[in-house]
């Protein structure tokens, strides 16, 4: 089946090593999101990119940062983890070019994110 | 910027009881509204959505909502649940001109037998 995939499921990092967490999709779609979402809250959008335009949320703090190499690919990269940065990380897609009879978002089962 | 409330954080209901999850939602323009189920270290599955024509629209798992314009509501609901529908579900919006999906603070669904 076509689908967003996330790797690894559960990641464990310590405090300040730099880590990477990876989004592929199967669905040519030309966005692609990366959501954090924190215990008992709703996913944050952190960033997006539309087809390699990189798109930044205000308040994503610069320690969080993304490579889109091609369209199948989407990477998460934490430069130096903090406690605070423990969380689920979801990765999704979109094609808004697809019309709106198909309209809608694709997640990935996400990763959990611990840092000790 | 569109913004979207959940009523309630916490509905506990009985097995075979219906349920209703309300969702509203501020939008200068108009917006494309969905609904997410969550289960425990699970990613988002869509349950429906609603983009364009009948207003009453229904998704997976015998879940159905109800797009109010006048109200800016799309609440949710289910005739009868079970103990498999508990779990956390997300309103979310995202505007007709815009391609970025925001969410409610959710509704944590308990269903006891």
């Amino acid at each position: 089946d076509a689908m967003v995939i996330q790797n690894p499921r559960y990641q464990v990092t310590q405090f300040g090593k730099p880590v990477t967490l990876s989004c592929s999709q199967t669905l040519n779609h030309n966005v692609m999101y990366w959501y954090q979402q924190k215990s008992s809250q709703a996913p944050k959008l952190l960033f997006h990119y539309y087809d390699k335009d990189f798109n930044n949320e205000a308040d994503t703090p610069d320690n969080f940062q993304s490579r889109r190499p091609n369209t199948s690919f989407c990477f998460l990269d934490i430069r130096s983890p903090g406690l605070g940065d423990a969380a689920m990380y979801l990765c999704a897609t979109s094609s808004p070019k697809g019309g709106i009879a198909n309209y809608g978002y694709t997640f990935g089962s996400g990763t959990r994110l611990t840092v000790v | 910027a569109q913004s979207v409330t959940q009523l309630d954080s916490q509905v506990p209901v009985f097995e075979e009881a219906p349920v209703e999850l309300r969702c509203n939602y501020s939008s200068s323009v108009s917006v494309y509204l969905f609904w997410y189920v969550q289960y425990p270290n699970q990613g988002l599955q869509l349950l429906l959505k609603y983009l364009s024509g009948s207003t009453l629209v229904k998704g997976i798992n015998g879940f159905e909502a109800e797009f109010n314009k006048s109200q800016t509501s799309f609440h949710l609901r289910k005739p009868s649940v079970h103990i498999s529908d508990t779990a956390e579900y997300f309103c979310a919006v995202s505007r007709s001109n815009d391609y970025k999906l925001s969410f409610g603070a959710g509704t944590t669904v308990t269903v006891r037998a």
